[in-house]
């Protein structure tokens, strides 16, 4: 199974930073990464497939790069509605597996 | 738009089997093939299938073999997700998520929480 190491678990930050997620894969997944954000108590929201396209209606803010085994998720400005908790998924091979998710807390 | 909706809350006890729906609506069932994920309390995300609503064909996570049987109804645009021999490990919320061809997952469902307790 493919692992994908999600750094950092908890992340502090205030409104309008920058703010970086990474994701690496124990083996090459090629662009085969999708970013995710999850509010309590809600379904996960892609904000990024295939490494690095934005989905729609998904805030230009966001951004993600990489390929292979690296991969980040940016977001350029952070606002309020941002705080939640961010991952990654591969679906480059079975079984899908995921990061183990970022938690970004107001700080 | 495309929309997945889910069955509601189970609790059952350790050793029956669950069985947990998603329907889909706002595009063509067959062509997507639909993944279930499942999250246990304050843990992360674990794949444990994915099923092709055209002919029924289905791929379960290793960890699940023996245990799991996803079917879909096509009249109803409807997949079912059954988990037997359940164990308190198996409490968790059960997200269905919809493939894009190949490409791995959007839209998901609104989860369905099922405990399993004596």
């Amino acid at each position: 199974d493919i692992q994908m190491t999600q750094s950092p678990s908890s992340l502090s930050a205030s409104v309008g930073d920058r703010v970086t997620i990474t994701c690496r894969a124990s083996q090459g997944i090629r662009d085969g990464l999708g970013w995710y954000q999850q509010k309590p108590g809600k379904a996960p929201k892609r904000l990024i497939y295939a490494a690095s396209s934005l989905q729609s209606g998904v805030p230009s803010r966001f951004s993600g790069s990489g390929s292979g085994t690296e991969f980040t998720l940016t977001i350029s400005s952070l606002q309020p509605e941002d705080f939640a908790t961010y991952f990654c998924l591969q679906h480059n091979s079975y079984p899908i597996t995921f990061g183990q998710g970022t938690r970004l807390e107001i700080k | 738009q495309v929309q997945l909706e889910q069955s509601g809350a189970e609790v059952k006890k350790p050793g029956a089997s669950v069985t947990v729906s998603c329907k889909a609506s706002g595009y063509s069932f067959s062509t997507y093939y639909m993944h279930w994920v499942r999250q246990a309390p304050g843990q992360g995300l674990e794949w444990m299938g994915i099923i092709d609503p055209r002919g029924g064909r289905t791929t379960y996570a290793q960890k699940f073999q023996g245990r799991l049987t996803v079917t879909r109804d096509t009249s109803t645009s409807t997949v079912y997700m059954e988990l037997s021999s359940l164990k308190s490990e198996d409490t968790a919320i059960y997200y269905c998520a919809r493939d894009r061809g190949g490409d791995c997952c959007d839209p998901w469902g609104q989860g369905t929480l099922v405990t399993v307790s004596s």
